[in-house]
């Protein structure tokens, strides 16, 4: 069964800090994506990677970067985190085409 | 970029009803669409999908239409249940493999 992790349920940072989440899957998945949840607004895709050390922007990039040097981990970076970033985070990876396989989510709260 | 409307918003049904979830999208490119459910405080599960070389699939009481002309696809439940109570993402890919989710429909199923 393929595991989708992220490294924390529940995060609070402040205004200004710079902001890591992690995700990590065990399937040797090439694609993995960052989403973001609010309600009433769905999943929103915010970066994807095919492949290490790839990044591709997605629907919401603004103010967001991404690293991935290894396959396994895909972590998503608020340079400069803002009161408007406060939300679900969502991780997920997929092999080639196949569907997409989600991690328990982060949910970050900035203050 | 796609763009993906899903109705309605919410959806109440008795036990044992049938329950409708319509999307539609814009992207005449799309050509894969899973459904998600989500349960309350947990990771987004794929129940299930369609390519757009399929018209229509079954798996138990789920089914999926895709109507790739008018550019809508709709889940359907039939004999719902009390655990079929989440909330149902539609989404779309138009081949890059991110997808593109609708805003979500929180389905309650009455006893």
């Amino acid at each position: 069964d393929v595991k989708v992790t992220q490294s924390s349920r529940y995060l609070v940072k402040r205004t200004g800090e710079k902001v890591f989440l992690e995700c990590v899957q065990d399937m040797d998945h090439e694609n993995m994506f960052w989403y973001r949840q609010d309600p009433g607004l769905g999943l929103r895709l915010i970066y994807f990677s095919y492949d290490v050390k790839m990044k591709e922007k997605g629907d919401i990039p603004e103010g967001y970067s991404v690293s991935r040097e290894k396959k396994e981990r895909f972590s998503l970076i608020l340079e400069s985190a803002s009161t408007n970033q406060t939300s679900m985070y969502l991780c997920a990876s997929s092999f080639q085409s196949q569907p997409q396989h989600f991690g328990d989510g982060t949910r970050l709260s900035i203050l | 970029g796609e763009n993906v409307e899903q109705h309605p918003s919410t959806l109440s049904v008795q036990e044992g009803d049938s329950a409708v979830i319509k999307c539609t999208y814009s992207d005449s490119a799309s050509n894969y669409f899973p459904w998600y459910k989500q349960e309350l405080g947990k990771r987004p599960q794929l129940i299930i999908d369609i390519r757009s070389n399929v018209g229509e699939k079954k798996d138990q009481r789920i089914a999926v239409t895709l109507n790739k002309t008018a550019k809508h696809f709709s889940l359907h439940i039939t004999e719902t249940q009390p655990e079929d109570s989440a909330v149902y993402f539609c989404a779309a890919d138009t081949g890059r493999r991110a997808l593109t989710f609708g805003s979500g429909t929180r389905l309650q199923v009455q006893p």
